[in-house]
């Protein structure tokens, strides 16, 4: 079945340190991806999505590259802020599914000052 | 704010027992989603519904019951509770049949049950 891999967490960093998060994923067809972002004590907010293959997503100075031949989606950040800390959860959806979305497990990223 | 508004934010309860938890999907939303979150399992799919009717299921255990009413707001019935049933469970809404594809889901901010 369709699935999502995530790297470990928790990743630690430096404020306007680099940031990348890996995520893999498992489908039968061409899925949509996205990055949910958790902060503290709230619900899960879409963060940036791609639909097909190459596709650039990007939103609050995050991208990620819809990589088919690698079934990667990875998140990165050019320069992190404390505001930034948060789980990261990298989902996928399939056609005829009926809109659900597969979660990976969550990275959390905390970044100190 | 996401617009869906979950209750109850916190409920501690004991085995054996049984809970609803309530969701109100955003203004317009016809598609409601129940997930579970918890450490060991992270983030699960348990029930979609549309517009009052069941549209998918996933991993939900024959002890948990859903159900969308004709004002569109969303139950889940969790019965004869077990310790590995603590956890936070997500409603989330989305215009339509097809939220995912499209990202489109917004979430509450979750019930927390505690199972003593």
């Amino acid at each position: 079945g369709n699935s999502v891999t995530q790297m470990e967490g928790p990743v630690t960093l430096s404020e306007e340190a680099f940031l990348t998060i890996n995520c893999t994923y498992t489908a039968t067809g061409y899925p949509s991806l996205f990055w949910y972002v958790q902060y503290p004590g709230e619900g899960l907010q879409l963060l940036l999505k791609a639909t097909k293959a190459d596709d650039k997503g990007s939103n609050k100075g995050f991208e990620a590259t819809y990589r088919k031949e690698t079934t990667s989606f990875h998140l990165e950040k050019g320069s992190v802020q404390v505001s930034d800390s948060a789980v990261y959860f990298c989902a996928l959806s399939e056609l005829g599914q009926g809109g659900k979305l597969i979660f990976g497990q969550g990275t959390e990223l905390s970044v100190k000052p | 704010d996401s617009g869906v508004t979950q209750t109850p934010k916190h409920l501690i309860t004991a085995t054996g027992q049984r809970v609803t938890l309530r969701c109100s999907p955003r203004s317009g939303d016809l598609s409601v989603y129940w997930y579970q979150q918890s450490l060991d399992q992270g983030l699960q799919f348990l029930i979609q519904y549309y517009n009052g009717e069941e549209r998918a299921k996933g991993n939900i255990l024959e002890r948990f019951s859903a159900q969308q009413f004709p004002d569109l707001h969303s139950e889940l019935n969790l019965s004869s509770l077990e310790l590995g049933d603590s956890a936070l469970y997500f409603c989330a809404s989305s215009v339509d049949l097809a939220g995912g594809l499209t990202g489109e889901l917004f979430f509450g901010e979750g019930s927390r049950l505690t199972v003593l």
